[in-house]
C-alpha cells in the first residue's frame, strides 16, 4: 500500500498561516472521516493534534485546524509560533485490500 | 494519567525475531474500549503503522508486514507485545506503542497517547 502524499517541507514567518496537504484516494482520505494529524519534535514521540478530520483534542491550541476536500485533507496552522517548528504527519484508515492504517510521508515545517 | 512504556532489546541480529513489550499504566487494558497499537519510524524517515490489538486478542495488521508480525496482549500484566520475525537492516527503527485516540473506540481513527519509543537496531 502507498503512503499518503504530503509536501516534504513548508515554511512561514511568525504570525503567518500555513497549510499542509495530505493527498490519498477514495479508499482512504476521500472515503472516510478518519484523518488524523500529528506533530513531532526532534527526538520526541508524535502528538495528536487533529482527529477525525477537524476535531482538536483537549489541550491543543485552536490555532490548529483541519479540513478535507475530496481525496485531500489539510492541516492549517494560524498565527505561527517558533515552537510550531516540527514534523507533521497525517494518517488515515484505508479500505484498500485488507483494512489498514496509512501514514503520510511527513512534512517539515520551518518557522523562519 | 495514562502512560505507555516500551521495552526490549536494542540490538537484534539479522534473520532473528524482534520482540518488544509495552507496559500500560494509569488504565486497564481489559477494562477500556480502546485498541493498542505499534508504529515504527526508521531513522530520519516517516511513520509506519505495524498493527493494532484489542484486549480480546482481535488484531489488525499492516498488509506489507502481516506475514512476519504477531501482536499479543497479556491482560494480567497490563501489557501488549510485538514480535517481528526474520528481521533485516530495513527493520531498524524506533518502535512506538500507542493507544487508539480517546474520542472513539475505533481502531483506525488515530493514536493518543504514544510511548516514548524504543530504538531497535538490526545488525550482526
Amino acid at each position: 500500500q502507498s503512503a499518503l502524499t504530503q509536501p516534504a517541507s513548508v515554511s512561514g514567518s511568525p504570525g503567518q498561516s500555513i497549510t499542509i496537504s495530505c493527498t490519498g484516494t477514495s479508499s482512504d482520505v476521500g472515503g472516510y472521516n478518519y484523518v488524523s494529524w500529528y506533530q513531532q519534535h526532534p527526538g520526541k514521540a508524535p502528538k495528536l493534534m487533529i482527529y477525525e478530520v477537524s476535531n482538536r483534542p483537549s489541550g491543543v491550541s485552536n490555532r490548529f485546524s483541519g479540513s478535507k476536500s475530496g481525496n485531500t485533507a489539510s492541516l492549517t496552522i494560524s498565527g505561527l509560533q517558533t515552537e510550531d517548528e516540527a514534523d507533521y504527519y497525517c494518517n488515515s484508515y484505508s479500505s484498500s485490500s485488507t483494512p489498514h492504517v496509512l501514514f503520510g510521508g511527513g512534512t517539515k515545517l520551518t518557522v523562519l | 494519567q495514562l502512560q505507555l512504556q516500551g521495552s526490549g532489546p536494542g540490538l537484534v541480529k539479522p534473520s532473528e525475531t524482534l520482540s518488544l513489550t509495552c507496559t500500560v499504566s494509569g488504565d486497564s487494558i481489559s477494562s477500556s474500549s480502546y485498541y493498542w497499537g505499534w508504529i515504527r519510524q526508521p531513522p530520519g524517515k516517516g511513520l509506519e503503522w505495524i498493527g493494532s490489538i484489542y484486549y480480546t486478542g482481535s488484531t489488525y495488521y499492516n498488509p506489507s508486514l502481516k506475514s512476519r508480525v504477531t501482536i499479543s496482549v497479556d491482560t494480567s500484566k497490563n501489557q501488549f507485545s510485538l514480535n517481528l520475525s526474520s528481521v533485516t537492516a530495513a527493520d531498524t527503527a524506533v518502535y512506538y506503542c500507542a493507544r487508539s485516540q480517546p474520542y472513539s473506540s475505533d481502531w483506525a481513527k488515530g493514536f493518543d497517547p504514544w510511548g516514548q519509543g524504543t530504538l531497535v537496531t538490526v545488525s550482526s
